[in-house]
């Protein structure tokens, strides 16, 4: 299983936004509604951002939104800040008992 | 407050295994989903299995099917990975992570366990 397709960057400036795209193949992402989204600060553990494609675990401000479109995923940061500068990976079921994640965006705040 | 425990770092030298356990505080694993994901240094997350806590059954990923063993105690408090034939690509810090919100979701992540392999 090879892992989702993400870019390795996305930048933006305070109080813009920028949308992260996870593409998938039609046994993954656009077989079943299971991507989440998850945040990793350097040396820290990820944190769940985004679940079931489009939901926010509770904590997590609305600024953050999830979307999905045939085999790819998306997660749009709005309103931008200083402290959303972090790694970003996407997953998603893969059928079969399966999980796999994303290469990983690197998104820096200009 | 829930707190995902991990045991401490390890160094093992090639060809050797690793067990790395998974405690849960003011949680519990109990019909809930264990994954087990780990990362190389600079590197992506990668999953390895899961441990579905409501039959007993796991899975693997392909790529680690020959070498990993997800586990519960007989008290079912604490998980267990343990990954054989040790190289030094294995070197990661291995992440215990429990669903709450669906299956394949990890809400809750333990702190992380660095295994080195080398020589």
């Amino acid at each position: 299983q090879s892992a989702l397709t993400q870019p390795p960057s996305a930048s933006g400036s305070p109080g813009q936004s920028v949308t992260i795209s996870c593409t998938g193949t039609s046994r993954d992402i656009g077989a079943y509604s299971y991507v989440s989204w998850y945040q990793q600060h350097p040396g820290k553990a990820p944190k769940l951002m985004i679940y079931e494609v489009n939901k926010r675990p509770s904590g997590v401000p609305d600024r953050f939104s999830g979307s999905k479109s045939g085999n790819t995923a998306s997660l749009t940061v709005s309103g931008l800040q200083v402290e959303d500068e972090a790694d970003y990976y996407c997953s998603s079921y893969a059928g079969s008992y399966n999980l796999m994640f994303g290469g990983g965006t690197k998104l820096t705040v200009l | 407050q829930v707190q995902i425990v991990q045991s401490g770092a390890e160094v093992k030298k090639p060809g050797a295994s690793v067990k790395v356990s998974c405690e849960a505080f003011g949680y519990t694993f109990t019909g809930y989903s264990i994954h087990w994901v780990r990362q190389a240094p600079g590197q992506r997350l990668e999953w390895m299995g899961w441990f579905n806590t409501g039959n007993g059954n796991t899975k693997y990923s392909q790529k680690f099917q020959a070498r990993v063993t997800i586990t519960r105690d007989t008290s079912a408090t604490t998980i267990y990975m343990e990954l054989s034939g040790l190289r030094s690509e294995d070197t990661a810090i291995y992440y215990c992570v429990t669903s709450y919100y669906d299956l394949w979701s990890g809400v809750y992540w333990g702190q992380g366990t660095l295994v080195t392999v080398s020589s």
